[in-house]
C-alpha cells in the first residue's frame, strides 16, 4: 500500500525558514517524481514545487521560486521541501503528492508574527 | 503558465441529480486533466486521470470526457457521500495548475 506521510509544519515567524519531510513507503520511491502542493485555508489547491526521480531536476512556480527548495534522498524514500524567507501567504496545508494520485494526509504551516 | 477555468464555483443537487463540471484550459492541453474530490480536512483524491480514465475504486457514476480546450465531469445519481468540493487539474506542461473548485451541496 502507498503511504507518504508528512511532517514539520508549525507556526513560523515571517522571514524565517522551515523544511518539511515526507516519508514515503509501498513503493519504489527512486523511480518516481516528487510533487508538493498546497492549499491556503479556505482557498483552492497550488502547485509548489515538483522532482525528477532521479532529483537531477527540480522546478518551481514564480510565487516560490528562489525561496523554497525541493530534494529527495533515495536511499531513505523520502522527500523534502526546504522553505527560506517564508511570508504570511505561504499559510497552507502542505501535501506530497506521486503522480497527483497518491496524497500525503498534509502538514499544516502557520507563518505568522 | 496555462490557466484553468473552472466553473460553476458551487452547486446545488438533489439525491439522484446528475450534475457537470466543466473546465477551460486556456491552450490545449492534449487530454491530460485530472479530476479531484476533496472533504473538509482531508487531501484531495483522484477520481479521473487523463480526461476519461476512473481511478481504482472510483464509482462508474462518475465520469469525464472533453479535448483540447474544452473539458467535462459529471457524476450521475449524486449520493451524499458525493458532497465535496471537485477540482480539475492539467499536468500537460509544468507548472501544474488547478481549476478554482466547484463546491457541491445538497439541495
Amino acid at each position: 500500500e502507498v503511504q507518504l506521510v508528512e511532517s514539520g509544519g508549525g507556526l513560523v515567524q515571517p522571514g524565517r525558514s522551515l523544511k518539511l519531510s515526507c516519508v514515503a513507503s509501498g513503493f519504489t520511491f527512486n523511480n518516481y517524481w516528487m510533487t508538493w502542493i498546497r492549499q491556503a485555508p479556505g482557498k483552492g489547491l497550488e502547485w509548489v514545487a515538483s522532482i525528477t526521480n532521479t532529483g537531477g531536476s527540480t522546478y518551481y512556480p514564480d510565487s516560490v521560486k528562489g525561496r523554497f527548495t525541493i530534494s529527495r534522498d533515495n536511499a531513505k524514500s523520502t522527500l523534502y521541501l526546504q522553505m527560506n524567507s517564508l511570508r504570511s501567504e505561504d499559510t497552507a496545508t502542505y501535501y506530497c503528492t506521486r503522480d497527483g494520485n497518491y496524497w500525503g494526509q498534509g502538514v499544516m504551516v502557520t507563518v505568522s508574527s | 503558465d496555462i490557466q484553468m477555468t473552472q466553473s460553476p464555483p458551487s452547486l446545488s443537487a438533489s439525491l439522484g441529480d446528475k450534475v457537470t463540471i466543466t473546465c477551460q484550459a486556456s491552450q490545449n492541453i492534449n487530454k491530460y486533466i485530472a479530476w479531484y474530490q476533496q472533504k473538509p480536512g482531508k487531501a484531495p483524491r483522484q477520481l479521473i486521470r487523463y480526461t476519461s480514465t476512473l481511478v481504482s475504486g472510483t464509482p462508474s457514476r462518475f465520469s469525464g470526457s472533453g479535448s483540447g480546450r474544452d473539458y467535462s465531469f459529471s457524476i450521475s445519481n449524486v449520493e451524499s457521500e458525493d458532497i465535496a468540493s471537485y477540482y480539475c487539474l492539467q499536468y500537460d506542461n509544468l507548472p501544474w495548475t488547478f481549476g478554482g473548485g466547484t463546491k457541491l451541496e445538497l439541495k
